[in-house]
């Protein structure tokens, strides 16, 4: 994902709506892909990762959609919570490359209560 | 099971200095990476250290370095520090040896540079 600079995508939901989260990775090549939430003051917590040999995993309240021939990843969040307010992030790994992830710009988070 | 402890938390400096930042992984875990952090570039891998060695090397100019010591611990310093380098830099560890794991982050040090 390429860094959309000062100015964060912001969706706003209501409470007890479902969100849905999208970001478009760079590299055709990339194989691991994982979504992190980042709360003011702290440091990016991980929500769930999936491979590229998977297009849809699911977590607790939430699920990961992977779409390899546009190079799209999607986070949905399940019946949102106040708690779920916080800057969210892609990110992309290339399998034989280490632990060097690739983050997209980030997509901020407003539940409305 | 700890997490990833950063130190210092904050720091600030001035232009000309160096820099020394502290990243103590979640035990058991070998590979050490760190992220700088910024409102304008985001996110940016900066390099990755796995049993003591430099994995992988983002696009920073020279003065960013690093290492990384037998029990896993890493530094990481920046020498004539400029006040672009002003930012969050953030350490990761993960449990896994061959790479595309998930990495767990620390809250990171918040430097500033005047």
């Amino acid at each position: 994902g390429e860094s959309v600079g000062l100015h964060l995508p912001t969706l706003s939901v209501q409470e007890g709506d479902n969100s849905i989260i999208n970001c478009a990775y760079s590299n055709s090549a990339s194989d691991y892909f994982i979504w992190y939430k980042q709360e003011s003051g702290k440091g990016p917590q991980f929500i769930i990762d999936i491979r590229s040999n998977m297009d849809k995993r699911q977590g607790q309240r939430v699920t990961v959609l992977l779409n390899k021939t546009v190079k799209h990843l999607s986070l949905q969040i399940a019946a949102t919570q106040p708690g779920d307010s916080a800057v969210y992030f892609c990110a992309e790994n290339i399998g034989n490359a280490g632990n060097m992830l690739t983050f997209g710009g980030g997509t901020r988070l407003m539940v409305k209560p | 099971k700890a997490g990833v402890t950063q130190t210092p938390r904050y720091l600030i400096k001035t232009r000309g200095q160096q820099v020394t930042l502290s990243c103590s992984p979640i035990s058991g875990h070998r590979s050490v990476s760190w992220y700088q952090q910024t409102p304008g570039q985001g996110l940016q891998f900066l390099f990755e250290y796995f049993s003591e060695t430099q994995r992988n090397k983002g696009n920073f100019p020279g003065r960013f370095s690093g290492r990384q010591f037998s029990n896993s611990r890493s530094e990481m310093n920046v020498s004539t520090l400029e006040l672009g380098d002003s930012a969050l830099y953030l350490c990761a560890s993960s449990g896994m040896t061959g790479g595309s794991e998930k990495l767990f982050f620390g809250s990171g040090t918040q430097l500033s540079v005047l």
